[in-house]
């Protein structure tokens, strides 16, 4: 079975430049995550989808950053303008509806804004 | 809302020792419990979780967990490292509320030398 794919890995821009992360899920898995982690810090949640639709986004800084999910399956997240802070490693889960199923991750997009 | 506190920012020890990765978590309903680990430059693989059921949890690599309402804890732990453990471990909670996600700790760094 085919894990949850990120594209990039690796991203190097400069402040006030704009970028896009993409993620594919599982197939089959309704729900998907984006989370930002931070070096030396737990993953902190920035949006979850369900199906096509936004579940919790309130970790979100709406100003900068956009997320969307098309068809309810592959997923955009954009930063624009990208601050230094926002270096960090975007991480893409996904997992079948309900709580108690696991969440499985893509190995992520490290973001270093210079 | 909920939380996770992870007591141990790091936590090293000799291979071959047992080791103990302490978890708490903070939350007003009933709860799903996860440890996840994380080696260098990867994503998150699931390594336990508690659901329902027995308080003691097994999962993958040795490791064992046990759920303890009345503590409201979910410490991780392994009769014997080995070095191949070293990595970052995190704990995460998933609530029984509507509209909530995977909560993550901060993580507890656990190195192990010879």
């Amino acid at each position: 079975e085919a894990g949850v794919a990120q594209s990039p890995r690796y991203k190097i821009i400069e402040k006030r430049q704009s970028v896009a992360f993409w993620c594919n899920p599982i197939s089959g898995h309704a729900t998907l995550y984006w989370y930002q982690q931070i070096l030396g810090q737990g993953p902190k949640l920035l949006i979850q989808f369900q199906n096509n639709g936004v579940v919790d986004d309130s970790q979100l800084p709406k100003d900068r950053f956009s997320a969307e999910r098309l068809k309810g399956v592959d997923s955009t997240l954009k930063i624009q303008p990208a601050k230094l802070e926002d270096s960090a490693v975007y991480l893409c889960a996904s997992s079948l509806l309900g709580r108690n199923t696991e969440a499985f991750f893509g190995q992520g997009t490290r973001l270093t804004v210079v | 809302a909920q939380s996770v506190t992870q007591l141990d920012s790091q936590v090293p020890v000799f291979e071959e020792a047992p080791v103990e990765l302490r978890c708490n978590y903070s939350s007003s309903v009933s709860v799903y419990l996860f440890w996840y680990v994380q080696y260098p430059n990867q994503g998150l693989q699931l390594l336990l979780k508690y659901l329902s059921g027995s308080t003691l949890v097994k999962g993958i690599n040795g490791f064992e967990a046990e759920f303890n309402k009345s503590q409201t804890s979910f410490h991780l732990r392994k009769p014997s490292v080995h070095i191949s453990d070293t990595a970052e471990y995190f704990c995460a909670v998933f609530s029984n509320q509507a509209g909530t996600a995977l909560i993550f700790g901060k993580g507890t760094t656990l190195s192990v030398s010879s």
